[in-house]
């Protein structure tokens, strides 16, 4: 099975700063990525499909770029309603695998 | 309104059995695939299996393939996961999710763009 690797693991921002979030593929997965966010108690959300496709009614301050086995998931501004944990998936092969997550707190 | 509903999960023994349905609304249920990701208590997701829209193709994760056994009836738009001889490790909340098939330039893209709110399996004596 793909190994997904997100890092960091977690990390403190505040509202209006830009973060980035990178997930690693163990093995090369073209744009086969997708990138979810989940708030406690709740189903994750898509955000991101084909590594950099913006999911209809995302927020545009939310991007993703990458390709092969590097990627990365990046808000532009953070809002209070980005805090949350991030999951990449990829979908290349099965099984389908995701990161451990990032969750993304406020500072 | 776009929906799934996700029911079945109960406290069962080990070695026990359970059935989970998910029954879907608002959409064309036979024409997507559809997966079931499960969340153990304070971890993240995994993916467990997924199926074509006619349920001429499965796909699981190596850890329930021999156990588990997704199913659908298109006639009712519902999903189905048998799960047999659980383990304690089984326990989770279990998410069913419509896998949106993307065709783009290229390759064929998926996103699992609609979630049901999770019915939660506790495997123990």
């Amino acid at each position: 099975a793909i190994r997904m690797t997100q890092s960091p693991s977690s990390f403190s921002a505040s509202t209006g700063d830009r973060v980035t979030i990178t997930c690693r593929a163990s093995q090369g997965i073209s744009s086969y990525l997708a990138w979810y966010q989940q708030k406690p108690g709740k189903a994750p959300k898509l955000l991101i499909y084909a590594a950099s496709t913006l999911q209809s009614g995302v927020p545009s301050r939310f991007s993703g770029s990458g390709s092969g086995t590097d990627f990365t998931l990046t808000i532009s501004c953070l809002q209070s309603a980005d805090f949350a944990i991030y999951y990449c998936q990829q979908y290349y092969s099965y099984p389908w695998t995701f990161g451990q997550g990032t969750k993304v707190e406020i500072k | 309104e776009v929906q799934l509903v996700e029911s079945g999960g109960h406290l069962v023994q080990p070695g026990g059995s359970l059935r989970l349905s998910c029954e879907a609304s608002g959409f064309t249920f036979s024409s997507f695939w559809m997966s079931w990701v499960r969340q153990a208590p304070g971890k993240g997701l995994e993916w467990v299996a997924n199926i074509k829209p006619d349920g001429s193709a499965t796909s699981y994760v190596d850890s329930v393939k021999g156990r588990f056994t997704i199913s659908r009836d298109n006639a009712k738009n519902s999903l189905f996961l048998q799960m047999n001889s659980l383990r304690a490790e089984d326990t989770a909340v279990y998410y069913c999710a419509r896998d949106n098939e993307i065709i783009l330039e290229l390759g064929v893209h998926y996103g699992m763009d609609v979630w049901g709110q999770g019915t939660t399996v506790t495997v123990s004596s």
